[in-house]
C-alpha cells in the first residue's frame, strides 16, 4: 500500500507570494491533518480535515487556510507569506477521524520543505 | 493554553544503556498522550496512552502515564544506535464534540554512541 505522498518536496518562494501544497492520503484513509515543523518551535498541529470539513484548528493566522477533496486528497494554502513560515510542513493521514482516531496512528508523509526568501 | 514540556531535550549515552524520556503537560480536558519517534524524516507512531498506571510496551520500549501528576515516560532498555533519533511526546485535548488538536512537546534528541 503506498504511503502518504506531499508534493512538491521542495519549494523556494518569496515574501508577499502564496504557495500551495498538496498531500494525498493512504488509500482508504479519510482523515488529513497538516502540521508545521519548526527548529524553534518543533511540531505545531494546523488543522485536519475529515470528509471534505475542517474538524479542528490549532492557532495559526487566517493565511493559513486548507480543503480536502472527495477523494481525501488534500491542499493547504499559505497566503501573504513571511519569513517565518519557512518550515517543514507535514501531512499525516489515519483511517478515521474525530475523536481520539485522527491521533492514534496517524501516518505522516515525507513533508514539504518550504523556504521563504 | 496548553502545553507540553519534554525533558532533557538532548541526551547521550553508550550502546547497550538504558534511557528514561520525561514528558510533562498541562492541557484542557486530556483525551490521549502519544510518543513518537523522528529520525530523518516524518515522525512515526510509537504509542498512545490514556489511562493511568497502566503500561504499553513493544520491544525494548514502554511506556506509562500518570494522569494525577501529569506526566509520561518513555523508557528504552539496551539501546542501540537505531534508537537515535528525536522523541516526540503529544497530547490530544477535547474541546467541545471533537479533538483540539495535538500539542506537541519540543521533543527529546537521543543519541547512541556505539
Amino acid at each position: 500500500k503506498a504511503g502518504v505522498t506531499q508534493t512538491p518536496r521542495y519549494l523556494i518562494k518569496t515574501r508577499g507570494q502564496q504557495v500551495t501544497l498538496s498531500c494525498s492520503p493512504i488509500s482508504g484513509h479519510r482523515s488529513v491533518s497538516w502540521y508545521q515543523q519548526t527548529p524553534g518551535q518543533g511540531l505545531q498541529f494546523l488543522f485536519e480535515y475529515f470528509s471534505e470539513t475542517q474538524r479542528n484548528k490549532g492557532n495559526f493566522p487566517g493565511r493559513f487556510s486548507g480543503r480536502q477533496f472527495s477523494n481525501s486528497r488534500s491542499e493547504m494554502n499559505v497566503s501573504t507569506l513571511e519569513l517565518g513560515d519557512s518550515a517543514l510542513y507535514l501531512c499525516a493521514s489515519s483511517l478515521e477521524g474525530g475523536l481520539p482516531y485522527y491521533s492514534y496512528e496517524q501516518y505522516f508523509g515525507p513533508g514539504t520543505r518550504l523556504t521563504v526568501t | 493554553e496548553d502545553k507540553v514540556v519534554q525533558s532533557p531535550l538532548s541526551l547521550v549515552v553508550h550502546e547497550g544503556d538504558t534511557v528514561t524520556l520525561n514528558c510533562s503537560y498541562e492541557v484542557t480536558n486530556f483525551r490521549s498522550l502519544l510518543w513518537y519517534k523522528q529520525e530523518k524524516k516524518a515522525p512515526t507512531f510509537l504509542f498512545m496512552l490514556t489511562s493511568s498506571g497502566i503500561e504499553k510496551k513493544s520491544g525494548r520500549l514502554s511506556s506509562i502515564l500518570d494522569k494525577k501528576e501529569l506526566f509520561s515516560i518513555l523508557n528504552i532498555t539496551a539501546t542501540q544506535t537505531g534508537d537515535s533519533a528525536v522523541y516526540l511526546c503529544a497530547v490530544e485535548a477535547v474541546v467541545g464534540g471533537g479533538a483540539d488538536g495535538l500539542t506537541f512537546g519540543k521533543g527529546t534528541h537521543l543519541i547512541i554512541q556505539p
